[in-house]
């Protein structure tokens, strides 16, 4: 069974432009949630996406943005980028909508973005 | 209340040792406490589990402690190896709320010297 498959890897933007980043969960999870990981603050709660509807949201501003499409794809987007946005971004699929329910929480590899 | 305290930051440990690290959490509806495991260049994955009505699971040389009065957990690795070199995180969530999400404690850097 194939992993989450985040696209793409690596990515480098400059401040001001805006970043789609793209995440193909395990077949059959209908859950794909979002995190930022930085060195400094671990990782962060950005979105929930279940049935394409948006579940749940940390504490981020509205320039980030996320979506599901109805095979369970996702993809998040940032907005006029900031050199605080450089982090990698990791998804996550799960089969319940909410990770409290004891589903296990399957994460890709990550997309790195360096802001300049 | 929505987070979860890590320590240390960062682990040395002696091939053969065991390696300890710490979680505290506010929030008492936390019902649901899982660790994870991630080495460079991965994704964290789940390494091992509990909920608040044991005191303690053990899963091969990996076992985490719930203290549920002092609101701390804690994950042991017995027998500690190179391999088990990574960044531990533990997380906490509510079952079944909605609107719930997994909150991660900041990680902790473990290093296992040969």
């Amino acid at each position: 069974k194939a992993g989450v498959t985040q696209t793409p890897r690596y990515l480098i933007k400059t401040r001001g432009q805006q970043v789609t980043l793209s995440c193909s969960p395990i077949s059959g999870h209908r859950s794909v949630s979002w995190y930022q990981q930085t060195p400094g603050q671990g990782l962060q709660f950005l979105f929930e996406y279940f049935s394409e509807t948006q579940r749940n949201k940390g504490n981020f501003p509205g320039r980030f943005s996320g979506r599901q499409f109805s095979n369970s794809r996702s993809e998040m987007n940032v907005s006029t980028l900031e050199l605080g946005d450089s982090a990698l971004y990791l998804c996550a699929s799960s089969l319940a909508s909410l990770a409290g329910a004891g589903g296990e929480l399957f994460f890709g590899e990550g997309s790195r973005l360096t802001v300049l | 209340q929505q987070q979860v305290k890590q320590s240390p930051q960062s682990l040395i440990v002696q091939k053969g040792g065991i390696s300890i690290i710490n979680c505290a959490y506010e929030n008492t509806a936390f019902d649901y406490f899982p660790w994870y495991q991630q080495f460079p260049g991965k994704g964290p994955a789940l390494l091992i589990a509990i909920r608040p009505d044991v005191s303690e699971k053990k899963e091969g040389r990996f076992t985490i402690s719930f203290n549920k009065s002092a609101k701390q957990f804690s994950l042991h690795i017995m027998d500690s190896q190179p391999g088990d070199s990574a960044t531990y995180f533990c997380a906490a969530s509510i079952k079944g709320q909605a609107g719930t999400a997994l909150i991660f404690g900041k990680g902790t850097t473990l290093s296992v010297s040969s």
